[in-house]
């Protein structure tokens, strides 16, 4: 199993700001990704995260607006850039190990 | 994509009895699939999982069946408890070397003691 650690477990920020969240794995790992749900909804793949090298972005997302940093093989963060309220929603980082999808506990952000 | 915006489908289900979820998948290459469980306030968490040449898997008190023809899958849990209270998510991979999952809209499961 992999232990992941995300902070800040929750926010409310107002619209226009930014959001950083952090992801700490306990092992390196090659490849962290970042994930979004809506409240009542499925997961939607945000980006790869890669170290050394810049995140690869799913359909619909763009770095102007989720700008992901990957230091090193144990940490990443996303950034919710000017925010708005319909990006109310829980952040989750996630990481693999062999073929298994391991997740952190996410970080629930509300936006006013 | 994203899913369109709906509430989550419920199941309910007495305590004993035994629960099927379903899911159908988008890709018809997909090759990987996992179940997973997430409790409220937490990230999903693994149940189970199955490649694309299986059609049946079982573990403790869960089965997945895989229906490639109709890109379907199931899951069993058998004798459901409380505890398996939780939203569903079926999840499948077809990235390079199994880099990323694409999430099924998901299950709400409800057992009722």
């Amino acid at each position: 199993s992999a232990v992941i650690s995300q902070k800040p477990s929750r926010d409310i920020c107002q619209r226009g700001t930014s959001l950083t969240i952090q992801c700490q794995v306990d092992s390196q790992v090659t490849m962290m990704f970042w994930y979004r749900q809506q409240p009542g909804q499925s997961l939607t793949l945000i980006a790869t995260a890669n170290q050394g090298s810049e995140a690869t972005y799913e359909s619909g997302f763009v770095i102007d607006k989720f700008p992901i940093s990957r230091p090193n093989l144990t940490f990443s963060t996303l950034t919710v850039s000017n925010m708005s309220p319909e990006d109310s929603s829980i952040y989750l980082c996630s990481v693999l190990r062999s073929t298994e999808a391991f997740f952190g506990q996410g970080t629930r952000l509300t936006v006013v | 994509g994203e899913s369109v915006g709906l509430h989550l489908p419920t199941l309910s289900v007495q305590e004993g009895d035994n629960s099927i979820i379903n899911c159908a998948y988008s890709n018809s290459a997909s090759d990987y699939f996992i179940w997973y469980k997430q409790e409220s306030g937490k990230g999903p968490q693994f149940i189970i999982d199955i490649r694309s040449n299986m059609d049946k898997r079982q573990g403790q008190r869960v089965t997945v069946l895989l229906n490639k023809t109709v890109k379907h899958l199931s899951l069993q849990i058998a004798a459901t408890q409380p505890g398996d209270s939780a939203v569903y998510f079926c999840a499948e991979n077809y990235g390079y070397n199994f880099n990323k999952f694409y999430f099924g809209s998901g299950t709400k499961l409800n057992v009722k003691p």
